[in-house]
């Protein structure tokens, strides 16, 4: 079945410390995969999403993603993480035969001051 | 403000008696879906909706019900709620969810005792 996985449950950095977040999807062709935040006690907010084209995708705050075909993985990474990055992540993509969408299970980051 | 509105925010009640929780947009979105959200277990998709009287079942289906009599409204209803359906709910809206992803509501945490 077509899926995204995230494998990190959660993960605890210091502040200024390099983010990356593992995604593996499970599609066949063209996939729209996104990844989204949610901060303490607030929804689901868009990161980024990778359409097509260049597999590098900038996002907000900071956030950028790269999708790598071959390996059928789209991380998301920071270079310098702040203590208010603190929130799970969701990775996501599209179902099968569907306009809908799969979520990952998530990873929480705790960024500690 | 383009939005998507849940209410109530929290709620708790008892076995068995029934509850409606409702979601609105106002963005003429065709899509709209509802999701579960659960430590360890990420977004489960209840059930989802392509356009009005148009529902389908998601991968947690069991226990609840929807309606889509208007293309604005898309109202969780459990008939007889039972203490595992405590979660944190979501409902979202999109033009085309595997395309651009969908836009969340700010949850209703459910209790039920």
């Amino acid at each position: 079945a077509q899926s995204v996985s995230q494998h990190n449950h959660h993960v605890i950095l210091s502040e200024a410390a390099s983010l990356e977040l593992g995604c593996n999807y499970s599609y066949g062709g063209t996939v729209n995969l996104f990844w989204y935040v949610q901060y303490p006690g607030q929804h689901l907010q868009l990161l980024l999403k990778y359409f097509s084209g260049d597999p590098l995708v900038k996002g907000i705050k900071g956030f950028e993603a790269e999708f790598i075909k071959s390996k059928f993985s789209f991380n998301l990474r920071k270079p310098s993480v702040q203590w208010s990055d603190t929130a799970e992540y969701f990775c996501a993509g599209p179902r099968t035969g569907a306009n809908n969408l799969f979520f990952g299970t998530g990873t929480r980051l705790t960024v500690i001051p | 403000e383009a939005q998507v509105t849940q209410n109530p925010r929290y709620l708790i009640t008892v076995t068995g008696k029934k509850l409606t929780v409702t979601c609105s947009q106002n963005m003429n979105h065709e899509y709209m879906s509802w999701y579960r959200q659960d430590p360890g277990l990420g977004l489960r998709q209840i059930y989802y909706s392509m356009n009005v009287e148009v529902t389908d079942k998601g991968d947690v289906p069991e226990g609840y019900k929807v309606s889509r009599k208007e293309k604005r409204n898309f109202p969780l209803i459990l008939e007889s709620p039972s203490p595992n359906q405590t979660s944190l709910y979501f409902c979202a809206s999109s033009l085309a969810p595997g395309v651009v992803g969908y836009t969340f509501g700010s949850g209703t945490r459910l209790t039920v005792v």
